[in-house]
């Protein structure tokens, strides 16, 4: 069974450039969310999407804005890149009913 | 909303010894998580908790709820080297998928 999928793995960018994410879920799982990882703030929540709709957001700017298309692959955006936005950015799935999430190896975003 | 503190931070242990990790979060929680994180690497699932005086066991590994005290436990038992890693947390409160992570306790084991 194949797991949740991110891609790429490794991303350098530079300040004021934008960058989309990818993230495949579990096949049949249909909530995927989002997580920033930095050594500073720990893991924190930036958003959930549930069947295309996003379900959940966190406090994060608005340059920071995501998608899920019908098969439930899922895309974050971040515009106008900002040196604090370098981190590990994590996605994971589930299933509807709200039970354990499953997490992908995560794509680590460094901006110079 | 939720907050959820993990104490200690780091924690430096003998093989052989048992210890405990403390996870205290502060509203409701509908589910109580555990994962682990090698450096460099994603979370691993360990346990879900999903009702008061839920408790789960994996190995040397065992996780416990008190849904009334707003504490969860991961005790180790008699630590080996391969458990060394960063543990965490995670609470959820929302509607959904959205979990509070708590600052991640670092274990070490030494030989």
């Amino acid at each position: 069974k194949a797991g949740v999928t991110q891609t790429p793995r490794y991303l350098i960018k530079t300040r004021g450039q934008q960058v989309t994410l990818s993230c495949s879920p579990i096949s049949g799982h249909r909530s995927v969310s989002w997580y920033q990882q930095t050594p500073g703030q720990g893991l924190q929540f930036l958003f959930e999407y549930f069947s295309e709709t996003q379900r959940n957001k966190g406090n994060f700017p608005g340059r920071f804005s995501g998608r899920q298309f019908s098969n439930s692959r899922s895309e974050m955006n971040v515009s106008t890149l900002e040196l604090g936005d370098s981190a590990l950015y994590l996605c994971a799935s589930s299933l509807p009913a709200d039970t354990e999430a499953f997490f992908g190896q995560g794509t680590r975003l460094t901006v110079v | 909303e939720l907050k959820v503190e993990q104490n200690p931070l780091f924690l430096s242990m003998q093989e052989g010894k048992n210890y405990t990790i403390y996870c205290n979060y502060s509203t409701t929680s509908d589910r109580l998580y555990w994962y682990r994180q090698d450096p460099g690497k994603s979370l691993e699932s360990l346990f879900v908790l999903l009702s008061n005086g839920a408790v789960k066991q994996e190995g040397r590994l065992m996780a416990s709820l008190d849904t009334k005290a707003r504490l969860s436990t991961l005790h180790i038992t008699a630590a080996v080297h391969d458990l060394s890693a960063t543990y965490f947390c995670a609470g959820t409160m929302e509607y959904g998928n959205k979990l509070v992570f708590g600052a991640g306790t670092i274990l070490r084991v030494k030989s």
